[in-house]
């Protein structure tokens, strides 16, 4: 079966904790990226990847960190400096125009 | 980048009833995207306008992209409860590099 999985489905993690969501893909895309929902506020972009090996911030990059090492997988921490990490967290892959999204990780930090 | 703007943010219709959301941009869009989530799931393509004047359908949905490429619509005939969920649209760009999305609308269906 191809397609994006995100793991876990449901995550929480205390205060200044740094956590580390997954994003696995076997549909062959090279580029990657990473969203975060908030009620209200539609999707906005933390990180993206063109390729392995390389990245660029989005427009929220502060208090996120992202590695490409591997073409399939595309790891997205969530760093203690990020003032309000609780969200709703969607990988996306990229062929041509179109963008396919993994089923999302909800974070929820007490 | 430039922003789109998507309106109305919420949107409660009976089923039968006709839906429209719009998305508008002050500076002329290279294309425009909709997306469909469902309530606890994630963003779904549907579809990609390209040219002014555009009109493409499927089935009960059809997406329209204005003459001057700065705004687009999505309307829905005879809302059925499987429609709930928010509509986004999005324009890609920096030749695809990136989606730049509207808010969203959010349906309700009322059985």
């Amino acid at each position: 079966d191809g397609g994006i999985t995100q793991s876990p489905k449901y995550l929480f993690r205390k205060e200044g904790q740094n956590v580390t969501l997954s994003c696995e893909q076997n549909l062959n895309h090279d580029a990657m990226y990473w969203y975060r929902q908030d009620p209200g506020q539609g999707l906005r972009l933390i990180y993206y990847s063109q390729i392995v090996n390389d990245f660029q911030k989005g427009d929220i990059a502060e208090g996120y960190s992202v590695s490409r090492e591997k073409k399939e997988s595309f790891p997205l921490t969530v760093t203690s400096a990020q003032k309000n990490p609780t969200a709703f967290y969607l990988c996306a892959s990229r062929l041509a125009d179109t963008q396919y999204f993994g089923p999302g990780t909800r974070l929820t930090v007490l | 980048g430039q922003q789109v703007m998507q309106i109305p943010q919420y949107q409660h219709v009976q089923e039968g009833e006709d839906f429209t959301t719009y998305c508008n941009s002050s500076t002329t869009l290279s294309n425009i995207q909709w997306y469909k989530q469902r309530p606890g799931g994630h963003p779904v393509f549907l579809i990609q306008l390209v040219k002014s004047g555009e009109v493409k359908k499927q089935k009960r949905l059809t997406f329209q992209f204005g003459e001057a490429k700065k705004n687009s619509s999505l309307h829905i005939t005879a809302t059925q409860t499987t429609d709930v969920g928010t509509y986004f649209c999005a324009e890609a760009q920096g030749g695809s590099e990136k989606l730049v999305f509207g808010k969203g609308t959010k349906l309700t269906v009322n059985p």
